[in-house]
């Protein structure tokens, strides 16, 4: 596609219930990233796969996050028994590498707010 | 965790002056990348300075990257109340393709 799409932009969920957020990057980019953003914050690394595996998974926070990339495209970033910490904007990023470096396009971001 | 640090945290300019912002990092790097968010949307790469290089123009934009003191700054010449928004230093850590993000500086230019 022409953009990095973020399905939903918007989530409200419980406390302890389970959410997936979906990117969908630019068609060709073979490295994805997830970052989450607080209010008033930068963005904060979580994950980035090359192409279908993950190469660093340093920034997931614990184990009720868990991402997925299984064709290499679409990917799914997934929360477990969902914390109010948890609540910020979901972003990712894929990324064509220009004069040796990852330059980064993000999405809209995914928006979750854990009541 | 962050790897950048910018500062100011926040600025506030009137159109016309230009406005200068500093980023700080932590660890020996490839490359270092500034990204503008406006409010509520995702982040646009604006430039890229390679670590070899000191300093780079694009448009309006001139940065600078001093790495023996680990730092960069970022200016934006003859500011625009467009020109509004946050603005991130990222730097990957050496020999990683991940982009750590700094804290941010907050620009608003009135008109």
């Amino acid at each position: 596609g022409a953009g990095v799409s973020q399905t939903p932009s918007n989530k409200v969920t419980e406390k302890g219930k389970y959410v997936e957020l979906r990117c969908d990057p630019i068609s060709g980019h073979t490295a994805l990233y997830w970052y989450r953003q607080s209010l008033g914050q930068g963005p904060e690394f979580l994950i980035y796969f090359q192409g279908t595996g993950a190469a660093d998974d340093s920034g997931l926070p614990n184990d009720r996050f868990f991402a997925v990339r299984p064709e290499g495209s679409v990917s799914t970033l997934k929360i477990q028994r969902t914390e109010r910490g948890d609540s910020a904007v979901y972003l990712c990023a894929s990324s064509l590498v220009i004069s040796g470096a990852n330059v980064l396009t993000f999405g809209a971001g995914s928006r979750l707010t854990v009541l | 965790s962050q790897q950048g640090e910018e500062d100011p945290q926040a600025l506030s300019i009137q159109e016309g002056e230009n406005a200068t912002m500093n980023c700080s990092y932590k660890t020996s790097i490839n490359n270092l990348q500034w990204y503008r968010q406006n409010s509520g949307r995702g982040l646009v790469h604006l430039i890229l300075i390679r670590s070899n290089e000191r300093e780079k123009h694009s448009g309006r934009l001139r940065v600078t990257l001093d790495t023996s003191k680990k730092s960069s700054s970022l200016l934006i010449t003859a500011s625009r109340a467009a020109d509004t928004a946050s603005y991130f230093c990222a730097t990957p850590p050496y020999n990683t393709d991940k982009l750590i993000f700094g804290t941010g500086t907050r620009l608003q230019v009135f008109p």
